[in-house]
Order: structure tokens, then C-alpha cells, then sequence
């Protein structure tokens, strides 16, 4: 459970806002994944970075921004473009390389004011 | 694309009894598959994981099959208990360091007293 984190736990934005989304591990590993959850649907993947320095578009990047400039970190910001926030994400790191198995941060939920 | 279905969607079962989550994916050279447990507001945490190299593979009430032929792969859970109650995620990627992990969409399990 322990050694990945995301802060806040709740988060709201505001019209037109851009809001960031922290994301740290403590784990030493390479990759880190941002996903979105709705309600009664499954992970889908916004961004994800297998190095420092290096991220790339997953799924339904559109909207969102990442950076990935320490090992330990990858905040996660929602644009204003974002016409639908509104979701619970979830953070997740692995090591890396073959080794695939994800280990998830406590998540954020998000919501529009 | 590569893409991951699970059935069902929801599955009450009486407690005691067993449990049967069922997945197909598309992508053949997919040979890894992990599972993951999801309670209500909580992370996804993995609960068991398979590689292709072998069929099943077992974890005191939990059991993961794959038919690679088929291109299928099921969790079993015994004996269900109330705590049993989740959302279930499977899983699928390629064992490639440039591969995304591909999730189904979710059964949330029920487990009735």
C-alpha cells in the first residue's frame, strides 16, 4: 500500500481553471502511469512516462499536461481545454522494463464547481 | 487496437459459494495478465497475476486459468466472503518495455449473506 501517494484526496476546480495533481513514489521505479476512472467504467490511460524526462500520450490525453522531471514525481495538471473533469485518477508506478505490475496511489477526485 | 473485454459488468453470488470472472483479449502476443481488486473509494490492488507460460495458478481462494489458444483468461474465488464485495479489473500487455497494459472494464462482485 504504502510508498506511492497522491495529494489531495479531494479537488475542486473551477471554470476555466488549470488544477494540478500530485503524484510521488518512493519506490525507486521507472514508470509512472496517470489513469482516469467515471463512475462504473473501468482505467483509462491519460499519460504515462517509462524515464525521467520522457512521458507519452495514452488514451484520452487530450486536455491534460504532465511533467516528469524527477524519478520521484509526476504531477499531473488538468487543463481548462478539459470540457469534462470531473472523474477520480489514479496514479500508478511500476519498475519498469518487463516487470509490469502496477501499484496504485489512493487516488484524487475531482470535481468542477 | 489492442483491446481487453470482461463479462459480466455486475455478479451478486450468496456467500459461500464460487465466483467466476471471465476476460478476452485481442492482442496474441499478450502474455501477461494480472487482476486487480478495487473497494469502494479505494486504489486497484493487484490480487494475483499470470504469465503465459503456464494455464493456472492458484492463491488459497483465488485462481486465474488462461487459454492462450483461445485467447481467454478467467478468476475464480471460492468459498466468497462478504469482504470479497469489490470491483475486479483483469488485465493484458505484452512483455515489451514499449507495451501499455490494457484494462477491462470492471465487475463489480456482490457477495449476498
Amino acid at each position: 500500500d504504502g510508498g506511492i501517494t497522491q495529494s489531495p484526496k479531494y479537488l475542486f476546480r473551477k471554470e476555466g481553471q488549470n488544477v494540478t495533481l500530485s503524484c510521488e513514489q518512493n519506490l525507486n521505479h521507472d514508470a509512472m502511469y496517470w489513469y482516469r476512472q467515471d463512475p462504473g467504467q473501468g482505467l483509462r490511460l491519460i499519460y504515462y512516462s517509462q524515464i525521467v524526462n520522457d512521458f507519452q500520450k495514452g488514451d484520452i490525453a487530450e486536455g491534460y499536461s504532465v511533467s516528469r522531471e524527477k524519478k520521484e514525481s509526476f504531477p499531473l495538471t488538468v487543463t481548462s481545454a478539459q470540457k469534462n473533469p470531473t472523474a477520480f485518477y489514479l496514479c500508478a508506478s511500476s519498475i519498469g522494463g518487463l516487470q509490469e505490475t502496477q501499484y496504485f496511489g489512493p487516488g484524487t477526485r475531482l470535481l468542477v464547481l | 487496437g489492442e483491446n481487453v473485454e470482461q463479462h459480466p459488468s455486475t455478479l451478486s453470488v450468496q456467500e459461500g459459494d464460487s465466483a467466476v470472472i471471465k476476460c478476452t483479449y485481442s492482442d496474441s502476443a499478450s502474455n501477461y495478465f494480472p487482476w486487480y481488486k478495487q473497494e469502494l473509494g479505494k486504489r486497484p490492488q493487484l490480487i494475483i497475476d499470470i504469465r503465459s507460460n503456464v494455464g493456472e495458478k492458484k492463491d488459497q481462494r483465488i485462481a486465474v486459468t488462461l487459454n492462450k489458444t483461445a485467447k481467454h483468461f478467467s478468476l475464480h474465488i471460492t468459498e466468497t466472503q462478504p469482504e470479497d464485495s469489490a470491483v475486479y479489473f483483469c488485465a493484458a500487455r505484452r512483455d515489451s518495455s514499449a507495451s501499455k497494459i490494457i484494462f477491462g472494464s470492471g465487475t463489480r462482485l456482490s457477495i449476498r449473506p
